[in-house]
């Protein structure tokens, strides 16, 4: 059962564009949503994540919006670099820093 | 953030040998970590949560007597992978926090290939 449904698979923008993947998830009792960033061979790291008592969240370019009532939330890149182009994967956990629930990425890739 | 290591980063062996993993937190006391599984161009699965000084619980479908995990200390976790097989290559990673309630920080993975 996938609880945490993220979308597009994929996703190809112009250098100074914005990326936008957006993520689902079932559980009402998840209360932390984190995003993170993944290089090939590398450990995921965390971009910026949310609790569902705010709407949206903004640091530096990246920003989550998150829709309480639809339960979905969702990351946008602005001004998109090369250096951005990564695998990025949405995530949930009932409480801050238990266990994770994955969703199942977006490869990003920023053309220059 | 707080830094967490494993070694080794990358390890090849032989069918049917056993391999450990160490996740080590190398500037605080981590009470509780987990280990997940990325298998390639998929996302990352909870295999299991460890807390220090108690048995590790293991998710559904995951065989507890092939993965052994080890939390014998607040900075140290293991996963021994025994009688591995070409099916267990993978991408082994771990994430380890200081207690309830903190962020729970990634290592940089371990890249286990079975010949």
């Amino acid at each position: 059962q996938q609880q945490v449904k993220q979308s597009p698979q994929s996703l190809i923008v112009q250098k100074g564009g914005i990326s936008i993947i957006n993520c689902a998830y079932e559980n009402t009792a998840f209360d932390y949503f984190p995003w993170y960033q993944q290089f090939p061979g590398k450990g995921p790291a965390l971009l910026i994540a949310i609790r569902p008592d705010v709407s949206e969240k903004k640091e530096g370019r990246f920003t989550i919006s998150f829709n309480k009532s639809a339960k979905q939330f969702s990351l946008h890149i602005m001004d998109s670099q090369p250096g951005d182009s990564a695998t990025y994967f949405c995530a949930a956990s009932v409480e801050y820093g238990n266990k994770l629930v994955f969703g199942a990425g977006t490869i990003l890739r920023v053309k220059s | 953030g707080a830094v967490v290591s494993q070694h080794p980063s990358w390890v090849i062996c032989k069918s049917g040998t056993s391999v450990k993993i160490e996740c080590r937190s190398l500037d605080f006391q981590a009470t509780t970590m987990f280990w997940y599984r990325q298998f390639p161009k998929q996302s990352l699965m909870l295999m299991a949560t460890s807390n220090e000084g108690s048995k590790a619980t293991y998710e559904q479908g995951v065989e507890k007597d092939k993965f052994l995990i080890n939390h014998a200390s607040l900075t140290l976790s293991t996963l021994t992978v025994t009688s591995a097989h070409p099916e267990d290559s993978s991408f082994y990673i771990c994430s380890a926090r200081r207690y309830v309630g903190t962020e729970a920080f990634f290592g940089q993975g371990t890249r286990l290939t079975v010949v």
